[in-house]
Parts: C-alpha cells; structure tokens; sequence
C-alpha cells in the first residue's frame, strides 16, 4: 500500500487528453511539500517530467502539465501520442516517515 | 552530461551482504544530495535512502532501516550502498538517483540505469 495512491492504470486515444491523480494526506502533499512526476518507458530508467508541481525541465514537451490542490496532484497530458505510452509516479515527501515517497504507479495506455 | 552508473549488483543468498556502487560523472558531485530508490520485478518505485551532499545526513526507509547504510566518496565521486542482512523481498533494481544541491528531499533530476540484486537460496 503505497503511502501517495494513484490509480492503476488510465487510458486514451490517440489526441486525447488524460489526467492521473495522486492523493496523500496530511503529512506529505496536504502539508504543501511538491509533488513531483516520473515517466517510465518499458524497460528504462525513470525519467523526470514535472518538478515542484507544476514545473518542466528542458525538452519535456508542454503537452504535460501537473498542478496541486489541497492533498492531491494531478498530470494532465494532452495530444496523446503512441510514445506516451508508459508508467508514470507521482513523489513527495513524507514528514510522518521523514523520507521521500512514491505513488504506486500508473499504467498509461494509448488505445 | 549527467551520468550515473551502477555496479554491484548480483545474485546472493539470503542473510548475506552486498555493497552497491554508482560512478558519477558530468557533474560536480560534491555538490548533490544522492539517492537509492529500488524497484522490485514488476512492481512500483521505493525510495531506500538519501545522503547529504557532505555525507552528514542520511536517512533510511523503514524497510532498510538498520540493514543497509549509504555513504559516498567525494574524492571518487562515488556513491555506495552497503546492504547486510538481505532477504526476498530486498530483490529489485537499484537506482542511483541525483537530488537536489540544497534541500535533501528534493526532485530527483537524474536516474541511472539500474543494478539488479537477487536474494535467493
């Protein structure tokens, strides 16, 4: 049982728009620390997709977005295309564990 | 460009150590908190441990807490996790992971590619 909890999996036509959420509590994204997004393509490493909420490093495309409110997060990633197609995680920090944590994970599929 | 590459990794028997490396280059490593976040076969991401750019502050997942140590060698920009005690369910890749320059609990910017360990008899 992951302490940040995301849905399994979520999926979408090509040209879409999904959101993936991620809900905590009190001790972690309810206490205003970031929220940060991971994409995994099968196979590799994660790679950093949204810093701070809703922050994008260099060469992510704009086609993802993150935002916050309250105890949750979410990434919205729009004009789905094939290569989209991975896990994502959302992380922050724990205060009540004194560590980082993550989000299960979600299975994006491009229908 | 950043790089992080792992070693280490293998097969070993439970109860036994393991002691995990990760080589760091293209950046000033002396400057960065480090990370090891773990995956099992199939499964989600784990945090395991971070370490403070100076190697003063480190700070553990429960699951790890007293069975496994990070530290680093500036001077070798290496990054180290010492793992004793292994059991089943310690079986996943481990990733080297970059954080942040100031803040311990910040993003992780840079991942390496993996190790993977297996405990099994």
């Amino acid at each position: 049982q992951s302490v940040l909890t995301q849905p399994p999996s979520v999926s979408g036509a090509p040209g879409q728009r999904v959101t993936i959420s991620c809900t905590g509590s009190n001790s972690n994204t309810g206490a205003a620390y970031d929220v940060h997004w991971y994409q995994q393509l099968p196979g590799t490493a994660p790679k950093l997709l949204i810093y701070a909420n809703t922050n994008r490093p260099s060469g992510v495309p704009d086609r993802f977005s993150g935002s916050r409110s309250g105890t949750s997060a979410s990434l919205a990633i729009t004009g789905l295309q094939a290569e989209d197609e991975a896990d994502y995680y959302c992380q922050s920090y724990d205060s009540s564990l004194s560590g980082s944590v993550f989000g299960g994970g979600t299975k994006l599929t491009v229908l | 460009q950043v790089q992080l590459v792992e070693s280490g990794g293998g097969v070993v028997q439970p109860g036994k150590s393991l002691r995990l490396s990760c080589a760091a280059s293209g950046f000033t490593f002396s400057s960065y908190t480090m990370h090891w976040v773990r995956q099992a076969p199939g499964k989600g991401l784990e945090w395991v441990a971070v370490i403070s750019y100076d190697g003063s502050n480190k700070y553990y997942a429960d699951s790890v807490k007293g069975r496994f140590t990070i530290s680093r060698d500036n001077s070798k920009n290496t990054l180290y996790l010492q793992m004793n005690s292994l059991r089943a369910e310690d079986t996943a890749v481990y990733f080297c992971a970059r954080g942040g320059e100031i803040t311990i609990f910040g993003v992780v910017d840079y991942w390496g590619q993996g190790t993977l360990v297996t405990v099994s008899s």
